[in-house]
């Protein structure tokens, strides 16, 4: 089955810098990719995803990148704000009947101020 | 609208009691899906539903059963709860044209 592994587990940086998270799938058969973040006590939630036919997606102050050759993909934010401390989630999936989702172990991210 | 809602929000059962994690959502999503959160491991898929009537195993099925008993409930149920059941449980909704999930807040689960 699919495998994803992420990194960092945890991430620091100032107010204002930028934030990379990497992960890596196993299956060259997923084709979907998407990024949920989780704010404490809540459920995740998706903030972008990034199918196998791009290789790269914007919104506003977050980007995914996407290597299909090598199998990984990757997570930036830009202008980090407090609001952006969270844990976030990478996630490959294959289109399948059910969409299933295999997570990566999450990073956990925190913005100073 | 509610969303996804998730029964009880907390629970502590002893070693070998039983019970079930009530999810229901209002969104008219045929798929459904339940997953367990522990430190480090991200979420990993217990069963799902792709709609109503069906319901099929994900990574980790052993130790629990589902019931998809509508369109908006689905039901996790752990016969005889181990220590190692303890942790977050999500439900998740997808909609049958679409790709995201859309969670519900958690059950956080301990078993003594």
């Amino acid at each position: 089955g699919e495998n994803v592994e992420q990194h960092p587990s945890t991430l620091s940086v100032q107010e204002g810098d930028s934030a990379v998270i990497k992960c890596t799938y196993s299956d060259s058969a997923s084709n979907y990719f998407p990024w949920y973040k989780q704010e404490l006590g809540k459920g995740p939630q998706l903030i972008i995803d990034i199918r196998s036919n791009v290789g790269e997606k914007k919104d506003q102050r977050i980007a995914v990148t996407l290597n299909k050759t090598a199998k990984h993909f990757s997570l930036h934010i830009t202008e980090t704000q407090p609001e952006d401390s969270a844990v976030y989630f990478c996630a490959a999936s294959k289109n399948n009947a059910g969409n299933m989702l295999t997570f990566g172990g999450g990073t956990r991210l925190m913005v100073k101020p | 609208n509610a969303g996804v809602t998730q029964t009880p929000k907390f629970q502590v059962l002893k070693t070998g009691q039983s019970m079930t994690l009530q999810c229901a959502q209002d969104m008219n999503h045929n798929s459904m899906y339940w997953y367990r959160q522990d430190p480090g491991m991200g979420l990993r898929l217990i069963y799902y539903s792709a709609s109503e009537g069906t319901t099929d195993k994900g990574e980790v099925p052993n130790g629990y059963n589902v019931s998809r008993l509508n369109k908006r409930e689905f039901s996790l149920r752990l016969e005889s709860a181990a220590p190692s059941q303890t942790s977050v449980y999500f439900c998740a909704t997808r909609d049958s044209g679409g790709r995201e999930q859309f969670f519900g807040p958690g059950t956080r689960l301990t078993v003594l």
